[in-house]
């Protein structure tokens, strides 16, 4: 496979349930990124790693709690949601994650679709 | 502060017709600016990219976008708009460590 790929496309879950989406990148690159993207609002930047590092957590409630157990790979486990968490769930990466000349081109995954009843 | 803004939520146009998106954004420098494509039930696509140079980019699909730093604008253009075309475009200025996104501007195409 190339580019990102970001399992399960759909997910359907109740508020006492554990969850987890996965994402995955097979273009070699350094920085992975969860965003959330709500009706009629912008993209919210979740999380950001860079070299398995958290190098950003954009005020996201403790009931996401991220994993980057190497480069390549990107978790996101979900536990106690609300139904205000329902949104499409996008994972992006880019060569770094930036520095004084700005972030790289970013690479997007098709997203999970959460529904949280 | 940073800020990317699309002025216009819904655009509806005839194919065949041409099609310009705005976006105007706030940063203290430079920007690296991009547009991006976003088909329903899919990812973002990139369509261009500025980083520096020439300020009329080409990209991808027959896209084209204007920089002009007078008027903090980097506007997204395409001379004949194709049915597949429809989709909601994002507008983007990347700060030092992370992406600003627009709130995207839907593109509604009549055949």
């Amino acid at each position: 496979e190339t580019g990102v790929t970001q399992t399960p496309r759909h997910l359907v879950m109740g508020m006492t349930n554990k969850k987890s989406l996965k994402c995955e990148q097979h273009l070699g690159h350094n920085a992975m990124y969860w965003y959330k993207q709500s009706a009629k609002k912008p993209l919210e930047l979740m999380f950001v790693y860079n070299f398995k590092e958290q190098t950003e957590n954009n005020s996201v409630p403790s009931r996401f709690s991220p994993e980057c157990p190497n480069s390549s790979h990107l978790f996101l486990h979900l536990h106690t949601l609300q139904p205000e968490d329902s949104a499409l769930y996008l994972c992006a990466s880019s060569r770094t994650s930036g520095g004084v000349g700005g972030v790289d081109e970013q690479f997007f995954g098709p997203g999970t679709r959460l529904t949280v009843l | 502060a940073q800020s990317v803004t699309q002025p216009d939520i819904h655009i509806t146009v005839s194919e065949g017709a041409s099609l310009e998106l705005r976006c105007n954004y706030s940063y203290g420098a430079t920007p690296y600016l991009f547009w991006y494509v976003q088909s329903p039930g899919q990812g973002l696509q990139l369509l261009l990219k500025y980083f520096s140079g020439d300020t009329l980019v080409q990209g991808i699909k027959g896209f084209e976008a204007e920089f002009k730093r007078s008027q903090s604008s980097f506007n997204l253009r395409k001379p004949s708009v194709h049915w597949s075309d429809a989709a909601e475009y994002f507008c983007a200025v990347s700060g030092t460590y992370k992406y600003i996104f627009g709130t995207g501007t839907r593109l509604k195409v009549l055949a």
